[in-house]
């Protein structure tokens, strides 16, 4: 049972425009979530994270909104370069210390912005 | 700069066989952890310390075990090496609360056990 989920298993976008990744999540007592960024052979690098507290977080080109209602997050990057291809994993996290510290994440989206 | 290393880029097994997979942190980070990564699923934990000789299960443990003797050094162990164990295992640290919630994450092992 996914508790975090992407349903785009790939996006392709052209270089300049909007790259828009999309994640839901089932489980209500997850109140942070972060993005982390994969390309091949590497291991993930953080990219941007969102408090429950908020909606929106931005960092340069890239911004995460959350709607807690939908139980759904998003990352938009504006504007998508050639370098931003690679895939793309949503993390969520209850921050309660029962739940320890662990990190629920998704099943990735591979993302392909084109020259 | 955190910086998390792993032993081995690639490592081909044959089924039955023991294997070490090393993490070592030079952060200080009380929290290590243990995923592997499949396509379509994802990175799914397999077991995480948050401290010296302190372990827990994470989602996926059966077949795996880990060691963590030094807080800096986190070893998975595949006891006897099955055909789906083929696949990407990443280590990652964290700090303790407080420092933020972002994993660090190692550059990975591409295990195939043939």
């Amino acid at each position: 049972d996914q508790q975090v989920k992407q349903n785009s298993p790939s996006l392709s976008v052209q270089e300049g425009r909007i790259s828009i990744l999309n994640c839901d999540y089932t489980n209500s007592m997850f109140d942070y979530f972060l993005w982390y960024k994969k390309y091949p052979a590497e291991g993930p690098t953080f990219l941007i994270s969102i408090s429950s507290i908020k909606d929106k977080n931005e960092d340069g080109r890239f911004t995460v909104f959350l709607n807690k209602s939908a139980k759904h997050l998003s990352l938009h990057i504006v504007p998508s370069q050639p370098g931003d291809s690679a895939v793309y994993f949503c993390a969520a996290s209850a921050t309660i210390k029962a739940a320890g510290n662990k990190l629920t994440f998704g099943g990735g989206t591979r993302v392909l912005v084109k020259p | 700069d955190v910086k998390v290393t792993q032993s081995s880029r690639y490592l081909v097994k044959r089924t039955g066989e023991k294997v070490f997979l090393e993490c070592v942190q030079d952060m200080d980070h009380e929290n290590m952890f243990w995923y592997r990564q499949d396509p379509g699923l994802g990175l799914r934990l397999i077991y995480f310390s948050y401290d010296v000789k302190m372990k827990e299960k994470g989602d996926i443990p059966e077949g795996y075990s880990v060691s963590r003797e030094k807080k800096e050094r986190f070893s998975l162990i595949l006891e006897s090496a099955s055909t789906n164990q083929t696949s990407m295992y990443l280590c990652a640290s964290r700090g303790r609360e407080g420092w933020g919630y972002e994993q660090y994450f190692g550059p990975g092992t591409r295990l195939t056990v043939t």
